[in-house]
């Protein structure tokens, strides 16, 4: 069974800009959740997606968001990019909601300058 | 006072050795207990989890929770050269109809052959 794909892996994006990652879950796997990975903050949780519903969200910004669509792929959009944005983007998938059982994939390396 | 505490390292032993991994945490609402091992440029993996106090054993890894104390322990017994990684402690907590999942910053591992 393939697993979790996220695309692009590198990202160079310039301050003010808005960028959109991609994840497709494990098949079969109906819940998707994004983290943010930094060597400062570690890896923080930034929302939860289950039934292209957001079921749960951490403490970001507004300028994040996300949304699922009827597939279980799901995609991620930062806008008005700040240098503090680069970071490691990870996207994990479970078969069902509950953030249990993650299966993470490879990330996407984002940098802003 | 952070919620999940984890020492960062690095931590470097021979091989054979027994390698303690620790966590506290300040939140007694956290639940459900999880280890996760991450490689250098990959995502991070679900090795072990648990919900009780106490001791959980997979092979060579052993999780143990002590909730009394807000402790938790990840034991690799035998290690391997191939253990060098990225371990971080993962809790998760469920209240008024939603739930988070916070990670520790991760301690580096180094496995001497």
């Amino acid at each position: 069974k393939a697993g979790v794909t996220q695309t692009p892996r590198y990202l160079i994006k310039t301050r003010g800009q808005q960028v959109t990652l991609s994840c497709s879950p494990i098949s079969g796997h109906r819940s998707v959740s994004w983290y943010q990975q930094t060597p400062g903050q570690g890896l923080q949780f930034l929302f939860e997606y289950f039934s292209e519903t957001q079921r749960n969200k951490g403490n970001f910004p507004g300028r994040f968001s996300g949304r699922q669509f009827s597939n279980s792929r799901s995609e991620m959009n930062v806008s008005t990019l700040e240098l503090g944005d680069s970071a490691l983007y990870l996207c994990a998938s479970s078969l069902d909601a509950g953030l249990d059982e993650q299966y993470f994939g490879p990330g996407t390396r984002l940098t802003v300058t | 006072q952070k919620e999940v505490e984890q020492d960062p390292g690095p931590l470097s032993v021979p091989e054979g050795a027994i390698v303690s991994l620790n966590c506290t945490y300040s939140n007694s609402a956290f639940q459900y207990f999880m280890w996760y091992r991450q490689y250098s440029r990959k995502g991070p993996e679900l090795l072990m989890y648990t919900y009780s106090s106490g001791n959980k054993e997979d092979g060579r890894f052993t999780a143990q929770v002590d909730k009394s104390s807000k402790y938790i322990s990840l034991f690799i017994r035998d290690s391997q050269p191939s253990d060098s990684a990225t371990y971080l402690c993962a809790i998760r907590y469920s209240g008024a109809g939603s739930y988070q999942l916070t990670f520790g910053k991760g301690t580096k591992l180094s496995v001497i052959p």
